[in-house]
């Protein structure tokens, strides 16, 4: 069974550009969570959908992001206009219905913001 | 304690040779405590997942153990190796399904 997959592994952008991250989940997961580990800091947690709704954005930093689930199935993250402290590793997540505890994680993706 | 912190926060270890290290998490509305581990560019592994006062869990080498009422958690790699190398992140979930991480004890061992 394939794992969480993220895409793309990095990227590295200017100042004010627009990037978008792709995390497709385990097949059958309808848990889909968002993370991000800026350097030298703690993973923290984003947003987390429950298939195709946001059940918690609570974690989300401001309104340059905006995060989607379509369908039910992947989910974007997109970051417009990009800032410097937005580099760091953005992680993806996804578990089963009702076993939030069981979240499995994809290799993330590396931000760099220069 | 607000939030889940780990010691040290780095560590180099002689191949061969046992080591431990610490999470500290809330322990009001506990629910669970995890351990990762977590190699550059791959996705974080999970080792454990612990609910209990007093559980131990044993993978191979590695162990460890949950202290919900003072809020402590310790992970045990005996005769470490040198695939051991990686980062342990700890996580403690709430009963609200939030989880939040520590910052990662970078474990080197050294040949």
């Amino acid at each position: 069974e394939a794992g969480v997959t993220q895409f793309p592994s990095h990227s590295v952008i200017e100042k004010g550009q627009t990037v978008t991250l792709r995390c497709d989940p385990i097949s059958g997961h309808d848990n889909l969570y968002w993370y991000r580990r800026v350097m030298g800091k703690e993973i923290k947690f984003l947003l987390h959908f429950v298939k195709e709704s946001k059940q918690d954005e609570s974690g989300m930093p401001n309104n340059r992001f905006l995060a989607e689930r379509t369908g039910g199935t992947y989910s974007t993250l997109k970051v417009q206009p990009a800032e410097l402290e937005d580099s760091g590793v953005y992680f993806c997540a996804s578990s089963q219905y009702g076993r939030p505890n069981e979240q499995f994680f994809g290799p993330g993706t590396r931000l760099t913001v220069l | 304690i607000l939030n889940v912190e780990q010691s040290p926060q780095s560590l180099h270890v002689q191949e061969g040779d046992s080591t431990n290290f610490t999470c500290s998490f809330p322990s009001s509305n506990f629910y669970a405590l995890h351990w990762y581990r977590w190699e550059t560019a791959k996705s974080p592994e999970a080792l454990f997942v612990m609910t209990l006062n007093g559980d131990e869990k044993k993978k191979g080498r590695i162990s460890a153990t949950l202290n919900t009422k003072e809020g402590y958690s310790y992970l045990y790699i005996k005769g470490s190796q040198p695939e051991d190398s990686a980062t342990y992140l700890c996580a403690s979930a709430n009963r609200d399904d939030k989880i939040i991480f520590g910052k990662g004890t970078r474990l080197h061992i050294l040949p």
